[in-house]
């Protein structure tokens, strides 16, 4: 079982919709990060938690340290959120756990 | 500003040829990570640099990877005989801080595509 799991793996669904995205993890963290990686590899760092709820844009991050889960939710999905979504686990100052990523798909 | 920079982007080697993979971080920062990302997967930790000190070294997956950042700047991966196994993405990134520091954002490079045949 990996250290850092998240569902779906792929997701695919109409402009507009709402999309959540599920991460959980079985190590002790000091942070939980979320990523955006776009096809040619370019990743990009979306959220940064340790507790409670972040909002920047469209994007919202929760995270429950009791129940070890997080999710990424995006409002009023756009073609242009099409991307994998990483999930990572920072364990002490430096080390990140990494998700296998969501595929994500945005039909206009 | 400029961010971490990787070459070349690209690489098809033959099975048993070496390679050499450089990334250059962001002027200033500490801490240089590589990465190795399977078609599909999430990235995998391979090895960590504080300036010129490599501090952790235990995601090398065999005695034939070897990463050296001997300025504390500008780190090469170096990967020898390599075998089909070894194709993936390879990302580096940098962050500002060292160890030391409770916040450290990773700024990651665009990667290297290592194709082995």
């Amino acid at each position: 079982k990996n250290e850092v799991e998240q569902s779906p793996q792929n997701l695919t669904a109409q402009e507009g919709e709402f999309i959540t995205i599920n991460c959980s993890y079985s190590v002790g963290i000091s942070a939980l990060h979320w990523l955006q990686q776009h096809p040619g590899g370019g990743i990009v760092s979306l959220f940064m938690l340790s507790s409670g709820k972040k909002k920047h844009g469209r994007l919202i991050a929760t995270i429950n340290i009791q129940e070890k889960h997080s999710s990424l939710h995006i409002t009023a999905s756009h073609p242009r959120d099409s991307a994998v979504y990483i999930c990572a686990a920072r364990q002490g100052a430096q080390k990140l756990v990494f998700g296998q990523g969501t595929r994500l798909t945005i039909n206009p | 500003g400029a961010g971490v920079s990787q070459s070349p982007r690209y690489k098809v080697a033959k099975r048993g040829q070496d390679v050499a993979l450089r990334c250059d971080p962001i002027s200033g920062h500490v801490s240089l990570f590589w990465y190795q990302q399977a078609l599909g997967q999430g990235p995998e930790f391979l090895t960590y640099f504080q300036n010129e000190a490599q501090l952790d070294k235990s995601g090398l997956p065999s005695d034939r990877f070897f990463a050296e950042r001997p300025e504390g700047s500008v780190s090469t991966l170096k990967i020898q005989r390599t075998q089909q196994e070894d194709s993936a993405v390879y990302l580096c990134a940098s962050s500002l801080m060292g160890q030391s520091s409770s916040y450290n954002e990773q700024f990651f490079g665009p990667g290297t595509r290592l194709t082995v045949l």
